[in-house]
Formats: C-alpha cells, sequence, structure tokens
C-alpha cells in the first residue's frame, strides 16, 4: 500500500507567487515524522522542512511552510514568493517508526517557476 | 566534514558483472540507507541499517546485498547485475534520536547495466 501519495506530477507557479504542493500519507503509528526535500536537476536531495505527528503548530523554514492537516492526513508544503530556483522535484517522505526506522518516498512533483 | 559521500559517482557494467557501491558518513548517524531512483518513481528503498551490525529489507531488497562495515561505513553489492538495476543510487544516513531525524543524501551514483 502507498503510504505517501503526491498526486501533482507537474505544477507551474509564476515567479513571485505562492504555491502548495500536495501529499498526504498512511500509518497507523501515532507517532512519525514528515519531511520534504527538493531534488533540483543537479541530482542532489536537499532537506526543506520537517514536521512531527505531536508537533501542535506547522512547520516553517523561511519560505517553506508546512501544512498540516493530522485528521486528514495530509502535509502540503506551501512556498511562498517562488523564485526561478525553485524550479526542481520535490519529494515528500514519511518517517515510520512502525517499520523500524524506515523512509516512506512520494513519487514527487516536478515544480517550474515562470518568470 | 563530508557528509555522505558515495563512490563511484558513474558506473556502466554489463550485464552479469558484478560490483559495489560504497557509501560512508562522518556525522557519526545510527542509521544508514541505500535508495534507487528510477524516473517517476520517486525513491524505493533497498536495505537499510538501524545500527551497526544490523541490516534490514526494503521496498526492493533482490538483486542486492549490504554490509554494515561500521558504524561510518554501508555498502551495497550487486552480484550479477542486470539492465533492470541501471538507476541512481543514493546512500543516506540518519539519527534515531533528536528532535528532526533528517535523513542527509550522498550525491548519488549513476548506473548503467548494459
Amino acid at each position: 500500500a502507498q503510504k505517501i501519495t503526491q498526486t501533482q506530477p507537474g505544477m507551474f507557479v509564476q515567479e513571485k507567487e505562492a504555491v502548495t504542493l500536495d501529499c498526504t500519507y498512511d500509518t497507523s503509528d501515532p507517532s512519525y515524522g514528515l519531511f520534504w526535500y527538493k531534488q533540483p536537476s543537479s541530482g542532489e536531495m536537499i532537506f526543506l522542512i520537517y514536521q512531527g505527528s505531536y508537533d501542535q503548530q506547522n512547520a516553517t523554514e523561511g519560505r517553506y511552510s508546512l501544512n498540516f492537516q493530522k485528521a486528514r492526513k495530509s502535509a502540503n508544503l506551501v512556498i511562498s514568493a517562488s523564485q526561478l530556483g525553485d524550479s526542481a522535484m520535490y519529494f515528500c517522505a514519511m518517517r515510520d517508526l512502525n517499520t523500524g526506522n524506515q523512509f516512506y518516498f512520494g513519487t514527487g512533483t516536478s515544480l517550474t517557476v515562470i518568470p | 566534514n563530508a557528509g555522505v559521500t558515495q563512490t563511484p559517482k558513474f558506473q556502466v557494467l554489463k550485464t552479469g558483472q558484478s560490483m559495489t557501491l560504497q557509501c560512508a558518513q562522518d556525522m557519526n548517524h545510527n542509521s544508514m540507507y541505500w535508495y534507487r531512483q528510477d524516473p517517476g518513481m520517486g525513491l524505493r528503498l533497498i536495505y537499510y541499517s538501524a545500527s551497526e551490525g544490523t541490516t534490514d529489507k526494503g521496498e526492493v531488497p533482490n538483486g542486492y546485498n549490504v554490509s554494515r562495515l561500521n558504524k561510518r561505513e554501508f555498502s551495497l553489492r550487486l552480484e550479477s547485475a542486470a539492465p533492470s538495476q541501471t538507476s541512481v543510487y543514493f546512500c543516506a544516513s540518519s539519527e534515531v534520536t533528536g528532535t528532526t531525524y533528517e535523513q542527509y543524501f550522498g550525491p548519488g551514483t549513476r548506473l548503467t547495466v548494459t
């Protein structure tokens, strides 16, 4: 069963606008962590933001924020004031303690920022 | 502080050849992972090692073996390479305790099997 679902294969956003990348997850463990990574065309995986399942507030890191809706099991990434350098693949991931500290990744969303 | 290093960066193998991908981390992390990334598939876990001396299968372990040589090093071996193993391979490490547990990734190895 798919643990992480990203339903948007590709997204476009105008420079300086905000964009939301969707992510839903599936776990029965009350304790888990949710992550977003960026993969530019150069190929490296860059950690962006983390949300713990017990965190009361949505995580924020600079222009990145995570819209965490626990009851809906969604962890959407919001990028504000998009920049051309934000064009990349974005992966949502979950750390699941039920399966011995494994990480599960979604299939990714390709974001293109248009000047 | 190099983080996670992987060798080689690129490799071309013929079907049936064997090779070992090397990974090392200098962050004193307990957990290490091997993933493969195929177009449209995201990252899929091959094997992981929660701590030194332990290894466990992930989602796609067939055709691979791993060795957790010590706390720093975690190698991935292809005994008899097949074209279906053409992929980009990433090694990662993370800490079990702490506040965020994020994984740190190596730069990847691009493997082509002809």
